[in-house]
């Protein structure tokens, strides 16, 4: 079975400019969830959307959004990028079960100049 | 305070060592507990997933949680170079997919 996909793989930016990454989740997964990875942070909670409906949000500003497909696949868009906006983007997903874990993609790493 | 606390490290051991990681939380409602690993510039890795407390075993992995201290664990038995890794702890409340994060272990297992 095919693991969590993640495009691209590495992006750079700049101040100001908006940015769309895209997640695949597992076959047959439902729940895909979105994490910002910092060095001073750690990994953090952004959303997760279950069935194309978000259904839990993170601590972050209106900058960054995100949306579901019928098919499961993610997108995640930040505007306005800031520099503290460099990290490394993580999606994960699993069946949407609450007993379910979550399995990570290689991630997004994103470079704000 | 952060509602999951772990030492960042780094830990280095001799391979063979068993190695003992730690995670305290604040909130005792969460009752999902995992532990990750992370190889540089890779996405984190599932390892283990425990539900309330108790012991679960897999290979040379054993995961503990003791839900009365908030305490959680991951043992690493005969460590390998391979092992080298940041190990992240991550716990999870019922009818939430949220997961909260440890800060990381940096564990360097040396040959």
């Amino acid at each position: 079975k095919a693991g969590v996909t993640q495009t691209p793989r590495y992006l750079i930016k700049t101040r100001g400019q908006q940015v769309t990454l895209s997640c695949s989740p597992i076959s047959g997964h439902r729940s895909v969830s979105w994490y910002q990875q910092t060095p001073g942070q750690g990994l953090q909670f952004l959303f997760e959307y279950f069935s194309e409906t978000q259904r839990n949000k993170g601590n972050f500003p209106g900058r960054f959004s995100g949306r579901q497909f019928s098919n499961s696949r993610s997108e995640m868009n930040v505007s306005t990028l800031e520099l503290g906006d460099s990290a490394l983007y993580l999606c994960a997903s699993s069946r949407g079960d609450s007993q379910e874990t979550q399995y990570f993609g290689p991630g997004t790493r994103l470079l704000v100049l | 305070q952060k509602e999951v606390e772990q030492d960042p490290g780094p830990l280095s051991v001799p391979e063979g060592a068993i190695v003992s990681l730690n995670c305290t939380y604040s909130n005792s409602a969460f009752q999902y507990f995992m532990w990750y690993r992370q190889y540089s510039r890779k996405g984190p890795e599932l390892l283990m997933y425990t539900y309330s407390s108790g012991n679960k075993e897999d290979g040379r992995f054993t995961a503990q949680v003791d839900k009365s201290s908030k305490y959680i664990s991951l043992f690493i038995r005969d460590s390998q170079p391979s092992d080298s890794a940041t190990y992240l702890c991550a716990i999870k409340n019922t009818g939430f997919q949220k997961l909260v994060f440890g800060t990381g272990t940096r564990l360097l297992v040396s040959p």
